[in-house]
């Protein structure tokens, strides 16, 4: 089935290592996405990419870096995890060659920053 | 800056009623507007799509209304089913810009 595929599910990091939430897409999407979700927060872009080869800062990318050295692998690292960083993360992407088409969104990864 | 709401935070109804979900948008020149549903503990489903050009688009028992110039969405549930309970997000992308989602009401139908 046609999708994107997120792992690790689920992670206890101890505070100040460092973690790489991985995220492939099969649909050949050119745009993709990393998305935190907190509560009371809601959904917050932490970094995007239009094509592979660009990336680009979201509304909270302190702390996370993202490559995209292909169209199917968006990876985000945390450099040195901080408790903050507790949340769900969520990989997404969409095909914007001929405009803006919907978001398809990973099933997410649970984390939790010790 | 676009800023997106969602009213109610919660509903809960009766299985069987028809209900209706609200959107509201701040900049009105959006590109396109998209509806999710998420269950607890999963990742967001894609529902409806509807672009600017676009009044409304229909998905089965779902029917999503865009009214750009008042900056609003509605979601219209018919006939709602305890299957339906899951918190409803609707996002809005504006053009050369990102999406911006709403905090989503959460939707409980009670059998």
């Amino acid at each position: 089935i046609a999708g994107i595929t997120q792992a690790p599910t689920s992670q206890i990091l101890a505070a100040g290592r460092r973690m790489t939430l991985r995220c492939t897409q099969d649909m050949r999407h050119n745009a993709m996405y990393w998305y935190r979700q907190d509560l009371g927060l809601g959904l917050r872009l932490i970094h995007y990419s239009n094509t592979a080869g660009t990336t680009g800062k979201g509304e909270v990318p302190d702390g996370y870096s993202v490559s995209r050295a292909n169209t199917d692998d968006f990876p985000l690292t945390l450099a040195s995890a901080v408790p903050s960083q507790t949340s769900v993360y969520f990989c997404a992407s969409s095909d914007s060659t001929g405009g803006y088409g919907p978001l398809h969104f990973g099933n997410g990864t649970r984390l939790t920053v010790t | 800056k676009q800023e997106v709401t969602q009213i109610p935070a919660a509903l809960s109804v009766p299985e069987g009623e028809n209900l209706v979900l609200n959107c509201s948008f701040t900049d009105s020149a959006i590109y396109n507007l998209q509806w999710f549903r998420q269950d607890p503990g999963k990742g967001l489903t894609s529902l409806l799509l509807i672009q600017s050009s676009q009044r409304e688009q229909t998905s089965g028992r779902l029917n999503a209304s865009l009214d750009k110039s008042s900056g609003r969405s509605t979601l219209y549930i018919a006939a709602s089913q305890p299957g339906d309970s899951a918190t409803y997000l609707c996002a809005v992308r504006n053009y050369g810009q990102n999406f911006v989602f709403g905090p989503g009401t959460r939707l409980s139908v009670l059998p």
